[in-house]
């Protein structure tokens, strides 16, 4: 299994910043996941990064707002643009690939703009 | 279209006293991983257990088990003689066979154990 390490874990940010949370994995990896976990809810995918290639958002998300990188197989960021109170959430990495089934997360960033 | 329903929002039990939580998944796919995690106030989210569609044994882990009927789509999670540090939110998920598939998640079921 994956071990996956997240940084920052918790942050307070002011409202138009923006904050970049990075992942790191412990071994090469074809696709890293980002999700969204707002107060009380379930976790929504946010967006799939591959690397060498732009990352796939889902539905309702965007790359201006949630812009992602993924120089190398083993390193992903997802940057929180322009915060708003409303995205307050946690947010969470994951990996995948060929040969990986467990679905591992990373320990989950919380945010707080205010 | 895939789908993960915990109709149970919330529920409280005393102490020792046995829980079960209940998960029923849609999915065309005829391979497909279901999985049930837990996440305590941290906001971490601790992988319990991952389940293979073609695997219907079902599978206890000391006081946890698990009954994955594949004929009515539910992957229900049983604790035994419950314990304080039970307490959480558990999500069942979803996820196709595919290295691709993205995993589906339910809307999540907060457990409380008062002492």
């Amino acid at each position: 299994s994956a071990v996956i390490s997240q940084k920052p874990s918790r942050d307070i940010c002011q409202r138009g910043t923006s904050l970049t949370i990075q992942c790191q994995v412990d071994s090469q990896v074809t696709m890293m996941f980002w999700y969204r976990q707002q107060p009380g809810q379930s976790l929504t995918l946010i967006a799939t990064a591959n690397q060498g290639s732009e990352a796939t958002y889902e539905s309702g998300f965007v790359i201006d707002k949630f812009p992602i990188s993924r120089p190398n197989l083993t390193f992903s960021t997802l940057t929180v643009s322009n915060m708003s109170p409303e995205d307050s959430s946690i947010y969470l990495c994951s990996v995948g690939g060929t040969g990986i089934t467990e679905a591992f997360f990373g320990q989950g960033t919380r945010l707080t703009v205010v | 279209a895939q789908k993960v329903t915990q109709a149970q929002t919330e529920i409280s039990v005393v102490e020792k006293e046995d829980v079960t939580l209940d998960c029923v998944y849609e999915t065309r796919d005829t391979t497909y991983y279901l999985f049930w995690y837990k996440q305590p106030p941290s906001g971490e989210l601790v992988f319990l257990i991952r389940r293979n569609s073609f695997d219907e044994q079902n599978e206890i882990s000391g006081r946890y088990s698990w009954n994955f009927q594949k004929s009515t789509s539910s992957f229900n999670f049983t604790i035994t003689a419950s314990q304080v540090v039970d307490s959480a939110v558990y999500f069942c998920a979803l996820k196709g066979y595919s290295s691709a598939s993205k995993i589906i998640f339910g809307s999540g079921t907060r457990l409380s154990i008062r002492p």
